[in-house]
């Protein structure tokens, strides 16, 4: 299975300033199509999964450009340019390139 | 508008086997590249994929619980069942559907992403 491994864990941010999380693959997920199957997934309190990227840096729709996201192969990172209070939650980096699909332990971004 | 919800049973007993249906809306078993799949979460864990169905019919399954698994899709009703049988308490968590948005290469279906999920639903396991 492949392993997804994030850092950090916890991320307390100030409003307005920009944040990072760091996603490592235990194996490639540069699919021969060139593309990346990585996804990023944010889980607001009390609500499902929403998905935010998708192919490693592609933004969902309606996905405010404060979000983006780069990496290839084995090494992602997700940014957000400026943190709001709605970002809250734990973000989530998932695996599609092969079954069986798995997520990242999550990062658990909170408002200091 | 693409909706799903998730319906079963909130309590089952150890042993036991679980059906979940997950009704969906806004898109269809028609559309290639379709399809459904479950997700799990025990409270305050991460997330755990099980299992997924295509428009073709074709199936994949968390290679941990495969043998505890099936999945159905009925497309004239627009829903999908996720059987799990032997239930035991760590099972108890909250089930998420989501709509599958794959393709095909060379014949094999492919996972691209899950989106939109299901509210969830809590399944509670007694012993």
């Amino acid at each position: 299975d492949i392993v997804l491994t994030q850092s950090p864990l916890s991320l307390p941010v100030t409003p307005g300033e920009p944040a990072s999380i760091s996603c490592r693959s235990s194996q490639s997920l540069l699919h021969t199509n060139a593309y990346n199957y990585l996804n990023w997934y944010l889980q607001k309190p009390g609500q499902s999964p929403q998905l935010l990227i998708y192919f490693g840096s592609d933004r969902a729709s309606g996905v405010p450009d404060r979000f983006s996201a780069s990496g290839s192969g084995t090494d992602f990172t997700l940014k957000i340019s400026r943190v709001e209070a709605e970002d809250v939650g734990v973000y989530y980096c998932m695996q599609a390139l092969q079954s069986p699909y798995t997520f990242g332990q999550g990062t658990k971004l909170e408002i200091k | 508008q693409i909706t799903l919800k998730e319906s079963g049973p909130t309590l089952v007993k150890s042993t036991q086997t679980l059906t979940l249906t997950c009704t969906f809306s806004g898109f269809s078993f028609t559309t290639s590249g379709m399809g459904v799949g479950w997700i799990r979460q025990p409270a305050g864990k991460a997330l755990e994929w099980l299992a997924l169905i295509y428009w073709n019919d074709d199936k994949r399954y968390s290679a941990s619980l495969k043998s505890r698994l099936t999945i159905i899709k009925d497309t004239s009703k627009d829903q999908v069942d996720l059987i799990m049988t032997n239930m035991d308490p760590v099972d108890t968590g909250t089930y998420y559907c989501a709509r599958v948005n794959g393709g095909v290469s060379y014949g094999v279906m492919f996972l691209k992403w899950f989106d939109p999920w299901g509210q969830g639903t809590l399944v509670t396991v007694s012993s």
